[in-house]
């Protein structure tokens, strides 16, 4: 079964402070995984794929098959980081019908 | 290019109405993707579809739900005799022609159920 599992409901942190927000996924194949995020009163946007390999906003996520987790990570948080993050995958069958996870609220304080 | 547009923002209908939402994809984008969010919860695929064609509908429920992406048009979700428990967040994406290609989400249309 297809599936993202995200953890954290919320996570809080100050400004400056380090951010993992949590991944994992199960699939049965080579699924593409992704970080969307939605700030407020904006809509849902894509934030980074595992296939670019890119950095975005100061954020990156390493895809770790054996674990089969796709962290989301940033060293030093910015007050507008604060936003909603979905984790997502799709699988490789020539489109893409994304499964994503319940979300994180990510709240960065001053 | 003013993005993908649903409309309307919210909508709200008694049991037993019928509620019909509406997405224009982006221009040049011909692959509509319909999600559909319930409260505490993430996204969840609905309906793929291309122009006059349902390419996936495995995330729709049986009965009273159906799509459509016409020629000319929006493309359309309707919901006959709505329940309480079809309120949540409907949200419409759309990617270009290519498969696996980015979607690209609209606001959404918040549907309540009273």
């Amino acid at each position: 079964a297809q599936r993202v599992t995200q953890p954290e409901k919320l996570l809080s942190v100050f400004k400056g402070a380090p951010v993992e927000l949590k991944c994992n996924y199960s699939y049965s194949g080579s699924p593409e995984l992704f970080w969307y995020v939605q700030y407020s009163r904006q809509r849902l946007q894509l934030l980074l794929r595992h296939i670019s390999r890119e950095s975005i906003k100061g954020f990156t996520a390493d895809l770790n098959k054996g674990e089969t987790s796709f962290h989301l990570k940033k060293p030093f948080a910015q007050e507008e980081d604060s936003a909603m993050y979905y984790c997502a995958l799709s699988g490789r069958t020539g489109f893409q019908k994304l499964v994503f996870g319940t979300g994180t609220r990510l709240l960065v304080s001053p | 290019n003013a993005g993908v547009m649903q409309n309307p923002r919210h909508l709200v209908r008694r049991r037993g109405q019928e509620a019909r939402l509406r997405c224009s994809p982006m221009k040049g984008h011909s692959h509509v993707y319909w999600y559909r969010q319930l409260p505490e919860e993430g996204l969840k695929f609905m309906v793929y579809l291309q122009k006059e064609n349902i390419i996936d509908e495995s995330g729709m429920p049986k009965e009273r739900f159906s799509a459509e992406f016409p020629k000319e048009g929006p493309s359309i979700l309707r919901i006959q005799q709505v329940v309480r428990g079809d309120s949540a967040a409907y949200f419409c994406a759309s990617s270009p022609i290519t498969d696996g290609d980015e979607q690209y989400f609209g606001p959404g249309t918040r549907l309540t159920v009273t």
